[in-house]
């Protein structure tokens, strides 16, 4: 199947400071890419979708000033948690579909599992 | 909101079929039924999907009903390595559609 990488896999960051998040689709051009939270013992969250060359589309109650997406190309969609709290710790996963060709299926990244202390 | 219903939890052998069932009693004509799974700490996998007809790969089987209003996966010889949350999922085909994940079945595969 499809490949999709998140960097980094695991990151801890101090209260108040930002954190960038990278996805990419290594062997397609992902068109939408979807973000996704993910708190302990419970299901994926959908936070967002991001197309390629516009503006996110977030869902209801996700904060757009605080979790900054960019979609600038058909590879890369990068999410940035900016002034991080302890309660943003979260496994932070994405998934990526291509329109056209592998839109049968969505494919996720590993994850991110972020700390805030 | 997600538009299926799943067990919350099921054990099975080590060897055995493991049937994991799915209510989506609301599903519409343009809706495929998607299964994925995720073992602990990583992204979800992707198992099969179907429209109404009954699909096999590698991985797994697919049963949907012929009203679409339910469904099972089954995995035909369970290992240990298929210990996981596995969700069933409704999706329009075509559409780029966000997934859409309910709370899925944690799946225990015991020796």
């Amino acid at each position: 199947g499809a490949v999709v990488s998140q960097h980094p896999s695991r990151v801890i960051c101090k209260s108040g400071t930002s954190v960038k998040i990278e996805c990419r689709s290594l062997d397609f051009q992902a068109t939408t890419m979807f973000w996704y939270r993910q708190f302990p013992k419970q299901s994926l969250m959908l936070m967002a979708t991001s197309n390629e060359g516009s503006k996110a589309t977030y869902e209801q109650g996700v904060e757009k000033d605080k979790f900054l997406i960019n979609h600038a190309s058909l590879t890369l969609s990068t999410l940035t948690v900016t002034s991080a709290h302890p309660e943003d710790s979260s496994f932070y996963i994405c998934s990526a579909n291509s329109w056209g060709t592998r839109n049968t299926e969505a494919f996720f990244g590993q994850g991110t599992r972020l700390t805030v202390v | 909101d997600a538009k299926t219903t799943q067990p919350t939890s099921m054990d099975c052998a080590e060897g055995r079929a493991a049937n994991l069932p799915c209510n989506h009693s609301t599903i519409s004509g343009n809706e495929y039924v998607y299964w994925y799974r995720q073992i602990h700490s990583q992204g979800p996998q992707y198992i099969i999907h179907g429209l109404k007809n009954n699909e096999t790969n590698e991985m797994a089987s697919l049963i949907i009903t012929e009203d679409r209003k339910s469904s099972t996966l089954i995995l035909p010889h369970a290992t240990l390595r298929d210990t996981a949350v596995y969700y069933c999922i409704v999706r329009a085909y075509n559409q780029g559609g966000k997934l859409i994940f309910g709370q899925g079945t944690e799946l225990s595969v015991k020796p």
